[in-house]
């Protein structure tokens, strides 16, 4: 009964190919967000959405598309991956409805581009 | 831009001692302040928070103060435990976008 859960857990992928990485939240939050911590752990927002709206968009290279099929599921979707993408990706999830601002994040997923 | 300076980047101290962690945020409009904490392989989680209105805040050997004038905010750790050793990390929220810009994290140790 894990609140925010993302898979895979860890990815190592040749550069080049395309991966994608799910996150699911059961707190009945209405916000969900993809952070990027790089080896020197700057914790960095990508994407946020909001009842399946795009709501912050940064800047990120096109290569990686978010999608959120409900707002309880958020998904990364990353085209032709770089070295440079490696790095540890966070789902985050929070309630905007409630008016709070608290953030619950996910395990993480360490992607590894070889 | 928005921006969160955080200092240092590294604090050693001995059990029992107490740690400040520092932060200073350049947009006057933000109005919520939380503090994670992340140990070392696992995820952020929220240890304290403090909001615009509140100029202190304590849950048990932790506490968040907030200067609004100065823009700067701090964690205070009393009685500090091994258990404390990790990456603290704070971060500001804009007023109205729930979006969080973090600062770039202090990794405590505390030495038994």
């Amino acid at each position: 009964d894990t609140a925010v859960s993302q898979t895979p857990k860890y990815l190592v992928t040749q550069m080049g190919n395309d991966k994608s990485i799910k996150c699911e939240q059961n707190l009945g939050h209405d916000t969900m967000y993809w952070y990027k911590q790089d080896s020197k752990k700057f914790l960095k927002i990508m994407f946020s959405y909001n009842n399946k709206e795009l709501i912050i968009n940064e800047t990120v290279p096109n290569r990686f598309s978010p999608k959120s099929p409900d707002k309880a599921h958020l998904n990364l979707h990353i085209n032709s991956l770089e070295l440079g993408d490696s790095a540890v990706y966070f789902c985050a999830s929070s309630s905007r409805l409630a008016g709070t601002y608290e953030q619950y994040f996910g395990p993480g997923t360490r992607l590894t581009v070889t | 831009g928005e921006n969160v300076e955080q200092h240092p980047s590294t604090l050693s101290v001995q059990e029992g001692d107490s740690a400040v962690i520092k932060c200073t945020y350049s947009d006057s409009a933000s109005n919520y302040f939380p503090w994670y904490k992340q140990e070392l392989g696992k995820r952020p989680q929220l240890i304290i928070d403090i909001r615009s209105n509140v100029g202190e805040k304590k849950d048990q050997r932790i506490a968040v103060t907030l200067n609004k004038t100065a823009k700067h905010f701090s964690l205070h750790i009393t009685e500090t435990q091994p258990e404390d050793s990790a990456v603290y990390f704070c971060a500001a929220s804009i007023r109205g976008t729930y979006k969080y810009i973090f600062g770039t994290g202090t990794r405590l140790k505390v030495l038994a």
